[in-house]
């Protein structure tokens, strides 16, 4: 059974960069897309970006295109994301998504647990 | 830029049948998935290709997708449904969401 495992929570200053890990366990990594999704405390889904796992071409939303990364390691089934220059208003919980078949409308079929951020003085 | 409208919330009674609609500019020309959320845990694909349901998603739940709405309607809705629900479409190789409908069984 295919498994996301995401790192554990971080707690950065205003400025700082998070970068978040999402290791894929049950299948083969590289047959897969990565997303990322944000969720703000209290508020709904927000697309970031993926990385096809192959290839590792990557798409972001033009709201963090200028400070986020996501990039991946093959040999380690993993996806990362960084995110620069963090504010307060960047805390919530990020997940990543498996698109598990790239095909039009299938959609994100398995998520990690989230990673929570938190961003504070 | 695209825009996924959703309405904040939907009641139903236990045993009745709920319908969340999501609203965009031709939606029916896109491809439309579903996803449950249930407090402190996350998303669940429910909905896939307006309206394939994956393994293991109950047949209550159904979709549909026409003109500039589509629809995810749960048949027989159980207390175990209550939750948010968001919509997803690609648009321009970017996923977009609704802003989410929170299910209410009561």
């Amino acid at each position: 059974q295919v498994q996301l495992v995401q790192s554990g929570a971080e707690v950065k200053k205003p400025g700082a960069s998070v970068k978040v890990s999402c290791k894929a366990f049950g299948n083969t990594f590289t047959t897969n897309a990565i997303h990322w999704v944000r969720q703000a405390p209290g508020q709904g889904l927000e697309w970031m970006g993926w990385i096809n796992a192959a290839n590792g071409n990557t798409k972001y939303s033009q709201k963090f295109q200028d400070r986020v990364a996501i990039t991946r390691d093959t040999s380690a089934s993993t996806a990362y994301m960084e995110l620069n220059r963090l504010t307060s208003e960047d805390t919530g919980v990020y997940y990543c998504a498996r698109e598990g078949v790239v095909v039009a409308g299938y959609g994100m079929d398995v998520w990690g647990q989230g990673t929570t951020v938190t961003v504070s003085s | 830029s695209y825009e996924l409208t959703q309405p904040p919330s939907v009641s139903v009674s236990p045993g009745q049948t709920a319908s969340i609609t999501c609203s965009g500019d031709k939606l029916g020309d896109r491809y439309v998935c579903w996803y449950q959320q249930k407090p402190g845990q996350s998303p669940v694909r429910v909905i896939y290709q307006d309206s394939k349901r994956p393994s293991g998603i109950p047949e209550r739940f159904s979709g549909s997708n026409s003109g500039n709405t589509a629809t995810l309607t749960i048949s027989g809705t159980q207390a175990m449904d209550e939750a948010d629900y968001y919509c997803q479409v690609w648009g321009s190789s970017a996923a977009l969401f609704g802003g989410g409908t929170k299910l209410t069984v009561l």
